[in-house]
């Protein structure tokens, strides 16, 4: 049982290029989401999917866009990254609240 | 969502018990209260989730007072394993995971 699976974990991009972050998750879970975490801070939230053909902007989606490909899969997409988006980036599912399960995040330097 | 207010750091040594408190005075009647752990490189853990008075596993004991208005997560003799960051999320079933800066415990030989 993988849980929540993130590709790929580490990133160098140059400012101005696009990638795809991909996440999956094998639990079933209906709710998906990606966060950022700046050194030292606390996770901010980008975007959710409460379920499969659903998105929903959290705190800090300028920048970003979402895809949910299907109930597995959830993609976080930057289409011209900039230096402040350098950070970890974490997918996570759930069922709803109170427990998520988190992956092993990727780690993104935006030159 | 409500709003929790936790230290921002604690230290403690290798097997003393720790309790970290989060005030969350705006608690809705629905809410729980979770707790979650996370590991330098890590994402966070699901911990403990409670309504209300005391929940127990094996891995910590949460007290929730009448009022529900703070919440203690104790963590019995601790260890060096044990040094991470511990939020306290408070919510209900559908919303989304509000992680504000938590706590960061540091566990000393």
């Amino acid at each position: 049982n993988a849980g929540v699976t993130q590709t790929p974990k580490f990133q160098v991009l140059k400012t101005g290029q696009s990638m795809t972050l991909q996440c999956a998750q094998d639990m079933n879970h209906n709710s998906m989401y990606w966060y950022r975490q700046d050194p030292g801070m606390g996770l901010r939230l980008i975007y959710y999917s409460a379920s499969e053909g659903t998105t929903d902007k959290g705190e800090v989606p300028n920048g970003y866009n979402v895809s949910r490909l299907n109930k597995r899969e959830f993609s976080l997409r930057l289409e011209s990254a900039a230096p402040s988006q350098t950070s970890v980036y974490f997918c996570a599912s759930s069922r709803g609240i109170p427990e998520a399960f988190f992956g092993q995040g990727t780690r993104l330097t935006v030159v | 969502l409500a709003k929790t207010t936790q230290p921002i750091s604690m230290d403690s040594y290798e097997g003393q018990e720790v309790n970290i408190t989060c005030s969350h005075n705006n608690i809705a009647t629905n809410d729980y209260i979770t707790w979650y752990q996370q590991f330098p490189s890590q994402g966070p853990r699901f911990i403990i989730q409670g309504y209300k008075t005391k929940v127990t596993n094996e891995v910590a004991s949460l007290f929730i007072p009448a009022d529900r208005k703070s919440s203690t997560l104790s963590l019995p003799r601790v260890s060096l394993s044990d040094t991470a960051v511990y939020y306290c999320l408070v919510g209900d079933y559908g919303q989304n995971f509000v992680f504000g800066p938590g706590t960061r415990l540091s566990v000393l030989p």
